[in-house]
């Protein structure tokens, strides 16, 4: 089926450093989304992207988050400065329409020390 | 709140049977509901979906049954086999929302010779 992948697999920074997390979403489709898994809990939403914009964030979706996706590159998240209960595994997925039929990448885990 | 409960963690069965994994709902606005499979460390990959204009959708050995005024779905697997040993995860979403899902806490299953 299609495949969104996800760079890198593991990282681990400081406290207050900034980081990145990489999406390459499949190739044709248009929404694309965040979703954070802290041990132990459920998947939760936190951003979706259309057109270049946010549609719509969680609470979880805090100021020192951001999206983008510059010229159909990368779909990435940065988290800037990082607190350490942006510890989490990070979950990219796409859509091809507005509808739901979402697919996943194998997620991005972060570990703030 | 939690907005899409599973019930059960844990779940084993024996290879051949039937097996049923539940899924309960709080919101009224929710009329699209999935039911991914993720194995450690892999993408959650969509298994089968239903929009809330039917009560029940069929793939293969795999069956979504949606009952709307219960606030319920399920999956039905037949003819269960050690492959589908997996984490099982059910999500709903509403497209009044821009898709954003909410998922369940995932039902880890077992399926045993």
């Amino acid at each position: 089926g299609p495949k969104v992948l996800q760079i890198p697999s593991h990282q681990i920074i400081d406290m207050g450093q900034m980081v990145t997390l990489n999406c390459d979403p499949v190739s044709n489709h248009l929404y694309f989304y965040w979703y954070k898994q802290i041990l132990g809990q459920q998947m939760e939403f936190l951003v979706n992207f259309y057109n270049g914009k946010v549609m719509e964030k969680s609470k979880l979706f805090k100021d020192q988050f951001s999206v983008e996706r510059p010229d159909g590159s990368y779909f990435t998240l940065k988290i800037q400065p990082t607190a350490l209960e942006d510890s989490a595994v990070y979950f990219c997925a796409s859509s091809f329409l507005g509808g739901v039929e979402q697919y996943f990448g194998p997620g991005t885990r972060l570990t703030v020390l | 709140g939690q907005q899409v409960k599973q019930s059960s963690p844990s779940l084993t069965v024996q290879e051949g049977g039937i097996l049923i994994l539940n899924c309960d709902y709080e919101n009224d606005m929710f009329d699209y509901f999935a039911w991914y499979k993720k194995y450690p460390d892999n993408s959650p990959t969509l298994l089968i979906s239903v929009r809330s204009n039917v009560d029940k959708r069929e793939d293969g050995r795999f069956t979504v049954f949606l009952n709307k005024s219960g606030k319920h779905f399920s999956l039905h697997i037949t003819a269960s086999q050690p492959e589908d040993t997996a984490v099982y995860l059910c999500a709903a979403g509403a497209s009044s929302s821009f898709s954003k899902l909410v998922f369940g806490q995932g039902t880890s299953l077992s399926v045993v010779p």
